[in-house]
């Protein structure tokens, strides 16, 4: 299996442009995260889906972020307009709830905003 | 919400010496990780161990759930090794799932 895959790894840009960082989840899994990581915070999840349908996303910071899920197989975390307190990495995970619950980590994108 | 801490925050070692790294946890979890995130940032899992005692070459993790703990052991350290440690739970609610919370992790350097 390919694992999960994110893209972009590194993005640069500008104060007030928009962001979009994409995730393709392992093939299979039902459910997929979104973590922020920054060395104020750490690791901190940010929103999740479950069958494409998002559950949980009390951990978004404001209404400048949103995330999509529209297939199995595809999500999107967008960041509108982008702010320099948002430079961290964003890591995508995915797992498979029909017999554990272990989760599988993406490598994640490297946000700076200037 | 539960807190995760783990123990030491950084250490240091010689190659080929053992260590024992340490994650508390302050209420009952369903589930556990232990992850290494590599000098490139990469996240590995190592184990899914929310109970008993796991091996895998070098590493091995034992948790203890009724106590609120688990150990990650780490023998014949290698520089590959260095990196941070994080361990992280779940703690499933009536609602469902809820999300994975990690502690502040250790750091590692092996040094030849």
């Amino acid at each position: 299996d390919a694992g999960v895959i994110q893209s972009p790894r590194h993005e640069v840009t500008e104060m007030g442009q928009e962001v979009t960082l994409r995730c393709k989840p392992i093939s299979g899994h039902d459910y997929l995260f979104w973590y922020r990581q920054t060395m104020m915070r750490g690791l901190e999840l940010l929103i999740y889906f479950n069958n494409n349908v998002p559950i949980d996303d009390s951990g978004m910071p404001e209404d400048r972020f949103s995330a999509k899920m529209p297939n199995a197989s595809f999500s999107t975390l967008k960041i509108q307009p982008s702010e320099p307190r948002d430079s961290a990495v964003y890591f995508c995970a995915s797992s498979k709830r029909t017999k554990d619950y272990e989760q599988y980590f993406g490598p994640g994108t490297r946000l700076t905003v200037t | 919400g539960i807190q995760v801490e783990q123990s030491p925050p950084d250490l240091i070692l010689q190659e080929g010496a053992n260590s024992t790294l340490r994650c508390n946890f302050s209420d009952s979890v369903n589930n556990l990780q232990w992850f290494h995130q590599n000098p490139w940032g990469q996240l590995i899992n190592l184990f899914y161990i929310p109970s008993g005692t796991k091996q895998n070459g070098r590493l091995s993790a034992t948790t203890v759930a009724t106590e609120r703990y688990s150990l990650l052991y780490i023998s014949s350290s290698q520089t590959t090794d260095s990196g941070v440690y994080f361990c992280a739970v779940e703690q499933r609610l009536i609602t469902g799932f809820q999300k994975l919370v990690f502690g502040t992790g250790t750091r590692l350097l092996v040094s030849p």
